[in-house]
């Protein structure tokens, strides 16, 4: 079976760019999960939906950041405009339901310049 | 808060020798998960514990949770450079809390 599947693998773009971060979530996973990594402040959540609906998104750093969940299939965050300090790994995960273990993508490595 | 605090943060090792790290919280905990991250990879699932004093075992690896329900350990016993990554808790909260994460590095 295919895990959880994130684009782009790599992202690199100029200050001010608009970004979009795509994930896939295992099929019949009903909870999906948007967490940012970085070596300062570790793993965060930034927003997790439920049967495509976001329950939490108290970890959204601002207004610049957003993330959509259309269908039970895919999902979207995106930071309008970016910023350096926005340079992290970037990862979605997914669960059969909010309290079961997680399955990662990969990640997506954002650089800002 | 809902914080989860782990120790040590990182922890340096010559193959074959054991390693702990150790997952403390000031409240009771549901249930904790633990998760390997190795070099340049993503969080991967190892296990969850949901009783009190809890402990299971994979392999070389032994999890613990305790009586109280407030803590938990990971022990791996005799190290091999396989073992190399970032072992993370995660306590459950509505969402799920990840602590830091312990650093294990394995010198061959």
């Amino acid at each position: 079976d295919a895990g959880v599947i994130q684009s782009p693998r790599h992202e690199v773009t100029e200050m001010g760019q608009e970004v979009t971060l795509r994930c896939k979530p295992i099929s019949g996973h009903n909870s999906l999960f948007w967490y940012r990594q970085t070596m300062m402040r570790g793993l965060e959540l930034l927003i997790y939906f439920n049967n495509n609906v976001p329950i939490d998104d108290s970890g959204m750093p601002e207004d610049r950041f957003s993330a959509k969940m259309p269908n039970a299939s895919f999902s979207t965050l995106k930071i309008q405009p970016s910023e350096p300090r926005d340079s992290a790994v970037y990862f979605c995960a997914s669960s059969s339901a909010d309290n079961q273990p997680q399955h990662f993508g990969d990640g997506t490595r954002l650089s800002i310049l | 808060g809902q914080q989860v605090m782990q120790i040590p943060q990182y922890q340096h090792v010559q193959e074959g020798e054991d390693f702990t790290t150790y997952c403390n919280s000031s409240t009771t905990l549901s249930n904790i998960q633990w998760y390997k991250q190795r070099p340049g990879g993503h969080p991967v699932f190892l296990i969850q514990l949901v009783k009190s004093g809890e402990v299971k075992k994979q392999k070389r690896l032994t999890f613990q949770f305790g009586e109280a329900k407030k803590n938990s350990s990971l022990h791996i016993t005799a190290t091999q450079t396989t073992d190399v990554g970032t072992y993370f808790c995660a306590r459950q909260g509505g969402k799920l809390i990840f602590g830091q994460g312990t650093e294990l590095s394995v010198k061959p």
